[in-house]
């Protein structure tokens, strides 16, 4: 079974200051990989997907990016953080072939941007 | 564009009770994924329900899916404490998207 690594787990930025976040998956190969943020409140909403390596789609246009330079490999960066990317950060794969079809979440990364 | 609405957003229950969560969603989707979260945790899936009149049941927690009606329902038979959580739904938005939708999430708190 798959296994999906975020980190770091918790951190605090300051307003402006740069932001990277990793994710990485084991046990499973060529997944479809997402990024989540769940804000205060609870909803989830779809960042970034990829496919394969370098490709990414983007959903929501933003001051993040996301990059894929390797197959189980997956990261969430900034330039320039805003307040309101204060969240919840999840990473999720999905395994191509598998009939549920379900997203595997990790553990998650807690960002507060003061 | 799909939408996922759930109801109740908040459901306060006493241990020993029956209740149902909803979940509607707007277009045609084939399949429908319950999840739980812990407070401060990440998803875990409970249930994946693929195709019509499907149910699946775990414990005290019975899933099921009516896809004519665009409507999944959670059912908690004699709750416990143990199952306060908040429960999402989510399902895929049409034709091949890689994009999981999810419902807003029903906060469950079990009293005793």
């Amino acid at each position: 079974s798959q296994t999906i690594h975020q980190w770091p787990a918790t951190l605090v930025q300051p307003v402006g200051s740069p932001l990277s976040l990793e994710c990485t998956v084991e046990g499973t190969s060529n997944p479809n990989l997402y990024w989540y943020r769940q804000a205060a409140g609870r909803g989830l909403q779809l960042l970034f997907y990829s496919v394969g390596i370098g490709q990414i789609s983007s959903e929501v246009p933003q001051n993040l990016s996301a990059s894929r330079p390797q197959d189980r490999q997956f990261i969430l960066s900034s330039k320039k953080l805003l307040l309101s990317d204060s969240g919840f950060y999840l990473c999720a794969s999905r395994i191509i072939g598998l009939v549920s079809g379900e997203l595997f979440f990790g553990e998650g990364s807690r960002l507060t941007v003061l | 564009e799909l939408k996922v609405e759930q109801n109740p957003l908040f459901l306060s229950m006493q241990e020993g009770k029956n209740y149902t969560i909803y979940c509607n969603y707007s277009t045609t989707s084939d399949r429908l994924y319950w999840y739980r979260q812990d407070p401060g945790k990440s998803l875990e899936s409970l249930f994946v329900l693929l195709s019509n009149g499907a149910v699946k049941q775990e414990g005290r927690l019975m899933a099921s899916l009516d896809t004519k009606a665009r409507l999944s329902t959670l059912h908690i038979t004699a709750a416990v404490h143990d199952l306060s959580a908040t429960y999402f739904c989510a399902a895929w938005a049409q034709g091949g998207s890689e994009k999981l939708v999810f419902g807003k999430g029903t906060k469950l708190t079990v009293n005793p």
